[in-house]
């Protein structure tokens, strides 16, 4: 198993360009979740999906977008890319679990975005 | 409003020697995991350990142990035995307050330092 793959690892972007983050995960894990880490913070949710089909925004959802259309991918679109969005990516994954407990996360190895 | 409150922005320990990282939360969910990942320089999300609310016994897992403590909804890592390897943020996480199990709320971290 590979676990949680994220693509790319670093990536420049000038302000206003687009660009999609690529989150592959070969657990068979329905629920996937993006954050963001912006320095010397915590993590904070963008959006997150609990299957294939669904998604839901997350604290952060401005400026971003997802989809969901496998069970094993869930890119995360960035429109109109602003400074205010440099920060590091990660993507995770869990199993459903049993009854109504949440389950371990599973983290990719983020990828680290720069806006100028 | 952040439901997750890590009180030490930064903890120092010397090789060998214990130390505690403390957590508090708030959920309204009655039945829930608490996580304590560890994030490297690297920047890679590891679970370093889990607590099932529902159970009374601490966790453990080699040398990391958490203080449980439901009623005041705390919950402490304690590492023993410090090594050089264990310098890294740590960041606490547990469900949020209305919003059901799906989510992690996730603290705004406690930067371990180790010395020899």
């Amino acid at each position: 198993n590979a676990g949680v793959t994220q693509t790319p690892k670093f990536r420049i972007l000038k302000i206003g360009q687009s660009m999609t983050l690529q989150c592959t995960q070969d657990m068979n894990h329905n629920y996937m979740y993006w954050y963001r880490q912006d320095p010397g913070m915590g993590l904070k949710l963008i959006y997150y999906s609990v299957g294939a089909g669904i998604t839901d925004k997350g604290e952060v959802p401005n400026g971003y977008n997802v989809s969901r259309s496998t069970t094993e991918d869930f890119p995360l679109r960035l429109e109109l890319a602003a400074p205010s969005q440099t920060s590091v990516y990660f993507c995770a994954s869990r199993p459903t679990g049993t009854g109504v407990r949440q389950e371990t996360q599973y983290f990719g190895p983020g990828t680290r975005l720069l806006v100028l | 409003a952040q439901t997750v409150t890590q009180s030490q922005p930064e903890m120092s320990v010397q090789e060998a020697e214990t130390v505690t990282l403390s957590c508090t939360y708030d959920t309204s969910e009655s039945d829930y995991y608490l996580f304590w990942y560890k994030q490297p320089p690297s920047r890679q999300m590891i679970l370093v350990i889990r607590q099932e609310a529902y159970k009374q016994q601490n966790a453990t897992e080699n040398r990391f142990s958490v203080n449980f403590q439901k009623a005041a909804k705390s919950f402490s890592l304690k590492i023993s035995d410090s090594q050089l390897g264990d310098a890294a943020m740590y960041f606490c996480a547990s469900p949020p307050m209305n919003t059901g199990f799906q989510k992690l709320v996730f603290g705004t971290g406690t930067r371990l330092l180790v010395s020899p």
